[in-house]
């Protein structure tokens, strides 16, 4: 089955730096790559995700890659703010999704 | 439009119960998950429906776990002989049909938060 590898487990950045969370996945078949924001008590929710035939995709502050032969895809979030301090989740699959472990971001004022 | 919505949001029961929690997917979404997420840890895989029938049940932990989806619209995860390991969220998400520009999307309901006493 699938496995990801998400780091690092936690991040604190001071507001308007840039944070980057990486992943790593094991199974060539998985070509869905979504990540997930989840704040304290509430539900995930879908910030952005990419397949396996694009190699970067980007959102106003957000961005993600993927490099399919290293099997490893990455979060960049610019321009951070303190309402972007919360859980994040990588994902991988085709239909059922492995998440990632999550990384904790913490954005100092 | 709404999204998804799962009932109760809170369940506490004991040991040894049987429990069924329920999904309500987005209107139209063909594909549905089951997904359980223990505190500090990512969602883990539990089934997937499409329509009506069970596209993969690798996820369920074991034969204590069940979930049916009759109508291919609302469905039910039963949970037989509960034990305190089961505590956990349990967290539905649906997914469009094929041939949308987001097929493969999977927007997740609040929970049910389950705990075993």
């Amino acid at each position: 089955g699938e496995n990801v590898e998400q780091h690092p487990s936690t991040l604190s950045v001071q507001e308007g730096d840039s944070a980057v969370i990486k992943c790593t996945y094991s199974d060539s078949a998985s070509n869905y790559f979504p990540w997930y924001k989840q704040e304290l008590g509430k539900r995930p929710q879908l910030i952005i995700d990419i397949r396996s035939n694009v190699g970067e995709k980007k959102d106003q502050r957000i961005a993600v890659t993927l490099n399919k032969t290293a099997k490893h895809f990455s979060l960049h979030i610019t321009e951070t703010q303190p309402e972007d301090s919360a859980v994040y989740f990588c994902a991988a699959g085709k239909r059922a999704l492995t998440f990632g472990s999550g990384t904790r971001l913490q954005v100092q004022p | 439009g709404a999204g998804v919505s799962q009932t109760p949001s809170n369940k506490v029961t004991e040991k040894g119960k049987y429990v069924e929690l329920r999904c309500d997917p987005i209107s139209g979404h063909t594909a549905l998950y089951w997904y359980r997420q223990s505190l500090g840890q990512g969602p883990e895989f539990l089934i997937y429906f499409q329509g009506t029938g069970a596209a993969d049940d690798s996820g369920l932990p074991n034969d204590r776990f069940f979930a049916v989806r009759p109508e291919g619209s609302v469905s039910t995860l039963k949970i037989q002989r509960t034990e305190r390991g089961d505590s956990a969220v349990y967290l539905c998400a649906s997914s469009p049909v094929a041939g949308s520009p987001h097929v493969g999307e999977q927007f997740f309901g609040p929970g049910t938060r389950l705990t075993v006493l």
